[in-house]
């Protein structure tokens, strides 16, 4: 299979820093994408990984294990605005679906 | 620049019609993916075209066929038309289709079609 599992909810305050996990499947593993998604809009490209390692994106930074099959999303100083859901997407090498998305991750962010 | 564009983007219908989704790429782009999405779920890959060829296609009956045409753009069209086919329909546009180069691969989405079926 090629499941993919994230936190269904998170809650965190506003100013604080929240991280979204993510595990998957290592085997016939390609990349590893974070979007973000507002409620009724389309989801937003954040972050890639295919090497170990941190990418650092302004408030945004994405980890990569890919032999632990684990990534996290860090989202520094939240806003408001960050209320949205996170999706992990998959890339693998074999067979013929360019993303295999999560369930996502429902990020509510309070004052 | 304009993003990815669908039309359109509220759609009813009635169980047993069929319905056509449209999607334009982003400028330079030349491959398009389609994905449904329900509430509470991520997306689910449905089709991917690269220059007009199905490049890939996900576990959905053959009332889903979708086409690319010369300019790049994409129809989903969907026949006989079940409850459970309500859902947000996604259009996604890459560079390139494919694995070998994940970023030209990265998808960028439109706003969706939002299709009820009653």
């Amino acid at each position: 299979g090629q499941n993919i599992d994230q936190p269904t909810e998170m809650t965190a305050t506003e100013g604080a820093i929240v991280q979204i996990n993510c595990t998957y499947q290592t085997s016939g593993f390609n990349g590893l994408f974070w979007y973000q998604q507002h409620a009724g809009e389309a989801p937003t490209f954040l972050s890639y990984n295919v090497l170990d390692g941190l990418e650092e994106k302004g408030r945004f930074s994405s980890f990569l294990s890919r032999s632990k099959g684990y990534s996290y999303l860090l989202l520094k100083e939240l806003q408001m605005k960050d209320s949205a859901s996170y999706l992990c997407a998959v890339s693998w090498v074999s067979g013929n679906t360019p993303l295999v998305f999560g369930k996502g991750t429902r990020l509510s962010v309070i004052a | 620049d304009a993003g990815v564009t669908q039309s359109p983007t509220h759609l009813i219908k009635t169980r047993g019609q069929h319905v056509t989704l449209r999607c334009s790429p982003i400028s330079g782009h030349k491959s398009v993916s389609w994905y449904q999405q329900v509430l509470g779920q991520g997306p689910q890959f449905i089709f991917q075209y690269y220059e007009k060829e199905e490049r890939g296609r996900g576990n959905f009956p053959d009332r889903f066929s979708a086409r690319q045409f010369p300019n790049y753009s994409s129809e989903l069209n969907v026949n006989a038309l079940l409850l459970g086919d309500s859902a947000l329909y996604l259009c996604a546009s890459s560079l390139v289709g494919g694995i070998r180069s994940l970023a030209k691969n990265i998808q960028y989405f439109g706003a969706g079609t939002r299709l009820s079926v009653l």
